[in-house]
């Protein structure tokens, strides 16, 4: 199975602040990365698909890129709304993987 | 709008049983591959289970579950299942039913652009 890792598990920041969340793949998933975002006790909602396509009514400060097995998901400008905790999956295959996770804090 | 809207989950004994269910409304559900999704208590999330679109002659399974779970879909009744089988205490989790967004190279490939809110299954004597 591909393995995803994502860096960092928690991040502390500030509303306004830039953020950058990091998921790498053990083998390469061309750009078949999707990203989610949960909120305690609530389904994950969808972000962006295909590494970098925002799903409609995403806000576009979020962003998402790819570099060979690493893959980043970027708020821009964070939003009180935007603590939650972020998921990557990848579906290059059949047997579908998410990472670990990362949970965005209030600094 | 769409919804996903699981039901069946509860309390069962190790080695026990149980059926999941999933009322669909707001797309055309057969022309949707469809998956279940589960989180265990402060975990990630872990894929367990694809049917494909149609008749859903086609299903992937996690090697946690395989042989013991089997996933099926009635198109008649806007319906997805998930029977498990020979549950253990690893097996607790909110399971989510989830509808395929797209997929990369062929289907089962899926990414997931809508969720049910998830039904808690516990595993415990």
């Amino acid at each position: 199975d591909i393995q995803m890792t994502q860096s960092p598990s928690t991040l502390s920041a500030s509303v306004g602040d830039r953020v950058t969340i990091t998921c790498r793949a053990s083998q390469t998933i061309t750009t078949w990365l999707a990203w989610y975002q949960q909120k305690p006790g609530k389904a994950p909602k969808f972000l962006i698909s295909k590494a970098s396509s925002l799903e409609n009514g995403v806000p576009s400060r979020f962003s998402g890129s790819a570099s060979g097995t690493e893959f980043t998901l970027t708020i821009s400008s964070l939003q009180p709304d935007d603590f939650a905790t972020y998921h990557c999956q990848q579906y290059n295959d059949y047997s579908l993987t998410f990472g670990g996770g990362t949970k965005v804090e209030i600094k | 709008e769409v919804q996903l809207l699981e039901s069946g989950g509860g309390l069962v004994q190790p080695g026990g049983s149980l059926r999941l269910s999933c009322e669909v409304s707001g797309f055309t559900f057969r022309s949707y591959g469809m998956s279940w999704v589960r989180q265990a208590p402060g975990k990630g999330l872990e894929w367990v289970s694809t049917i494909v679109s149609g008749t859903g002659g086609r299903t992937q399974y996690a090697d946690s579950v395989k042989g013991r779970f089997t996933i099926s879909r009635d198109n008649s009744k806007n319906t997805l299942s998930l029977q498990m089988n020979s549950l253990g205490a690893d097996d607790t989790a909110v399971y989510f039913c989830v509808k395929a967004g797209g997929y990369s190279n062929g289907p089962g490939m899926y990414y997931f652009d809508s969720w049910g809110q998830g039904t808690l299954v516990t595993v415990s004597s």
